[in-house]
């Protein structure tokens, strides 16, 4: 397995502004997912970031509202643009360790309120 | 994750076993998983299974797949208070070039003495 950390572990944000969470991994990996899990509901892949390559949005999710970096094979970034009370969700990371491996491993999550 | 099904909740008495169902739809799946939340946590992997296996046993849990029927099984021997949390189904679908987990909506575990 490896350890992944997220920045901030929580926040709470007012209607309109944007927050930048931060997903650390502690050796390198090829693919890193992000995903949303709202409240008392199950969780929805929002994106896959592959290092080099812009993130592959899945349907229902935009890159404008939730734009992704992943600058390097041990780090990535979710922003939530423009926020609304309706972005109030747990937002996790993933990472397959290695090409192919099919399992993914999570981040301890960044638990967002928006007022 | 309308294509994983999960009952949502299970009560069990301390020092019995819990028997955690799910049932998909996609039979492509070459892996089938368990994650564990507890509360205010992130996913714990508990374990996986490959789908040419029909079994799957780590000390308290054993893992069940029966292809024919798309169905899967959590056991958790001898469920301890610890064990109460969140249990989520997921099968990895192979889409736009990468594994992607498909979720069921979860099953809260609730263990009384």
């Amino acid at each position: 397995s490896a350890v992944i950390s997220q920045k901030p572990s929580r926040d709470i944000c007012q209607r309109g502004t944007s927050l930048t969470i931060q997903c650390q991994v502690d050796s390198q990996v090829t693919m890193m997912f992000w995903y949303r899990q709202q409240p008392g509901q199950s969780l929805t892949l929002i994106a896959t970031a592959n290092q080099g390559s812009e993130a592959t949005y899945e349907s229902g999710f935009v890159i404008d509202k939730f734009p992704i970096s992943r600058p390097n094979l041990t780090f990535s970034t979710l922003t939530v643009s423009n926020m609304s009370p309706e972005d109030s969700s747990i937002y996790l990371c993933s990472v397959e360790l290695l090409a192919g491996m099919e399992t993914q491993y999570f981040g301890p999550g960044t638990r967002l309120l928006v007022l | 994750g309308e294509d994983v099904e999960q009952s949502l909740f299970l009560s069990v008495r301390e020092g019995d076993s819990s028997v955690i169902n799910c049932t998909y739809t996609d039979s492509s799946s070459t892996y089938l998983y368990w994650y564990k939340q507890e509360p205010g946590a992130g996913l714990q992997l508990l374990t996986y299974i490959f789908s040419n296996m029909d079994m799957k046993q780590d000390q308290r849990l054993t893992v069940l797949l029966n292809k024919k029927d798309k169905h899967l099984s959590l056991r958790i021997a001898d469920t301890q208070t610890g064990d109460s949390a969140i249990y989520f189904c997921a099968r990895i679908m192979f889409s736009g070039g990468y594994n992607k987990l498909i979720f069921g909506a979860g099953t809260r575990l609730a263990v009384h003495p």
